[in-house]
């Protein structure tokens, strides 16, 4: 099983900053990794697929990059509604593992 | 419009067995490649199942021998039969389409998520 480890846990950021989220995989997984967004009471909602593509209606400050093992979610300029958690995903193979969240919240 | 709705949760004790419905409408869902997602109350989410296209199915190591997915493809509808029901399988299980041609073959829409609780 692939494990993906994401940091930081928490990162506090004022509107307007700048975040960047990392997700690490235990093996490669080649670019096959996304990212979600969820926030209290909501599904997951996709914002990046295989590595670097945004999702259908996904703002230009969202951004993705890396390959094998190291990923990277940036959000250019942080908006008030971008306050959540982002989890990251991979589909090498089964199972498909998610990582363990990163929370963006408000400083 | 694409759209994925669950039922079929509930309270059950350990034990017990439950068959959550994902109804699909806005495409087909045999044509795609369907999973189970669930999450713990405050936790991560978990991959439980996927189904292909092909009818090939995969399941989590944790509900293996448990857990059944399956789709009826006259109503256009994803299944999961959960048998033997544990304390560690509650959770709000998201039913998820992945696509290839939208989405790279990840998830680019879920359903709003059906609760099962498992207690005595």
């Amino acid at each position: 099983e692939i494990v993906l480890t994401q940091s930081p846990a928490t990162l506090s950021l004022s509107p307007g900053e700048r975040a960047t989220l990392s997700c690490r995989a235990s093996q490669s997984v080649s670019r096959y990794l996304a990212w979600y967004q969820q926030k209290p009471g909501q599904a997951p909602r996709l914002l990046i697929y295989d590595t670097s593509n945004r999702a259908t209606g996904i703002p230009a400050r969202f951004s993705g990059s890396g390959s094998g093992t190291d990923f990277t979610l940036t959000i250019s300029s942080l908006e008030r509604e971008d306050f959540a958690v982002y989890y990251c995903q991979h589909r090498s193979n089964w199972p498909l593992t998610f990582g363990g969240g990163t929370k963006v919240e408000i400083k | 419009e694409v759209q994925l709705v669950e039922s079929g949760g509930g309270f059950i004790q350990p034990g017990g067995s439950l068959r959550l419905s994902c109804a699909a409408s806005g495409f087909t869902v045999s044509s795609n490649y369907m999973s189970w997602v669930r999450q713990a109350p405050g936790k991560g989410l978990e991959s439980v199942s996927v189904i292909y296209s092909s009818g090939d199915a995969y399941y989590a190591d944790s509900v293996k021998g448990r857990f059944t997915i399956s789709r009826d493809n006259s109503e256009n509808t994803l299944f999961l039969q959960m048998n033997s029901l544990r304390a560690e399988d509650t959770a709000v299980y998201y039913c998820a389409r992945a696509s290839a041609a939208a989405a790279g073959y990840f998830f680019d829409y879920w359903g709003q998520g059906a609760l099962v609780t498992v207690s005595s």
